[in-house]
Order: structure tokens, then sequence, then C-alpha cells
């Protein structure tokens, strides 16, 4: 069966530091990726999405970039972090094409101060 | 573009009563998938109930169904002999593809579901 992992599960970090949350799925193959933010009493936005290794498509211009050096890895980095990257960041995976859903797994929750 | 509208942030219901929450989205697309998702207070997203628009048929999963109005573009979800573990934020989410060749959600802003004992 297909699991997604996220780390870490909350992280509270100063405004100017570097960022790294990892997302790794496991059990399949050439999944598309995403990254969501939740901020508090909204919905989720999506940030980032993959199709492939190296293949990130961004929706929205921000602070933050991703990466996907393998097949089912997923990274979601900041060079600096800004007091407005707090939030709750959940990754996604699906399979491609047709009618399937979005796996989410268990989010990070990140504290910028 | 693709909106997804809920209406009612928070909703309330008795245990073993019957609620229903709504969802209407914009789109000029003919096929489509919508999907219901529910975050009990440990913020794991698990689908509920997925419909797909060229079905006329209202999707069940045993307590949980949809009214789906695609002229109205309305999805609403109604939970039946509600039960405690049902209290959750609710989300509607719109399928859409994109230019890259994935697919992504558009989500509603959520409703928030109480279920009093």
């Amino acid at each position: 069966s297909q699991t997604i992992h996220q780390w870490p599960a909350t992280l509270v970090q100063p405004v100017g530091s570097p960022l790294s949350l990892e997302c790794t799925v496991e059990g399949t193959s050439n999944p598309n990726l995403y990254w969501y933010r939740q901020a508090a009493g909204r919905g989720l936005q999506l940030l980032f999405y993959s199709i492939g290794i190296g293949q990130i498509s961004s929706e929205v211009p921000q602070n933050l970039s991703a990466s996907r050096p393998q097949d089912r890895q997923f990274i979601l980095s900041s060079k600096k972090l800004l007091l407005s990257d707090s939030g709750f960041y959940l990754c996604a995976w699906s399979v491609g094409g047709g009618s399937n859903e979005q796996f989410f797994g268990p989010g990070t929750r990140l504290t910028v101060l | 573009a693709q909106t997804v509208t809920q209406s009612q942030p928070e909703m309330s219901v008795q245990e073993a009563e019957t609620v229903t929450l709504s969802c209407t989205y914009d789109t000029s697309e003919s096929d489509y998938y919508l999907f219901w998702y529910k975050q009990p207070p440990s913020r794991q997203m698990i689908l509920v109930i997925r419909q797909e628009a060229y079905k006329q048929q209202n999707a069940t999963e045993n307590r949980f169904s949809v009214n789906f109005q695609k002229a109205a573009k309305s999805f609403s979800l109604k939970i039946s002999d509600s039960q405690l573990g049902d209290a959750a934020m609710y989300f509607c989410a719109y399928r859409m593809l994109t230019q890259g060749g994935s697919e992504k959600l558009v989500f509603g802003k959520g409703t928030k579901l109480t279920v009093n004992p």
C-alpha cells in the first residue's frame, strides 16, 4: 500500500533562517506531487506541483521554492523565512490522469518568529 | 478561473441527525471531478467522497452522500446519522487540469462541523 511521509511534524524558525521540509511517498512510482499551504482558518492553497523528477510548476510567486531530486521525494525550501511563511504545510500525491484523488501527508506546522 | 465557494463557515448538528454542507463552484469545463475532504483536529486530510461530473447519479459512501446539481454548479454533502467522530473541517474541492499536464485541486475555505451529543 502507498504511504506518504512528511517531516518534521512541527518546526519553529526565526525570521531570515532557511527552511527545508521533506516529503516522501512509498509504494508507487512516478506520482504527481504537490505542496499546499493552509493558513489559519482558511482552505488549502496550492504552492507547487510536480509531474516528474526535476519538473516543478509554481502556482503563486512567493518566498518558497520546491525541488524533486528523486521520483518519490519532494522538498520545500526557503533561503530566508518571512513571518508570513507561517502555516500548515501539506504534501500530497496522486496518480496522473483520470479521476484520481490526492492523498495527503500528515503535514508540518511551521511557525516563524 | 475555477473557484469553489463554501458559504457556511460553521455548522452544527445533533448526534444521530442529518446535516447538509453547501458548496458551489464556477467552471467552464464540461468534464471534471469534485471531492469532499474531511480534516479532523489531527489535521490529516481524508477523502470523504468523489463525484464525476459526467455521472448523473449522486455518489454515496455509507452515511455520506452528495447532491450534485451540474446546471446549478452545486455540490452539497449530506451526512446522515451524524456521529461525534464526524466533527471536523470539511473542504469541497474541484479538480482541474493544469497546462503542465498534471491536475490540481482548488479548495473552498471550508466548513467547520460541530456534532453535539
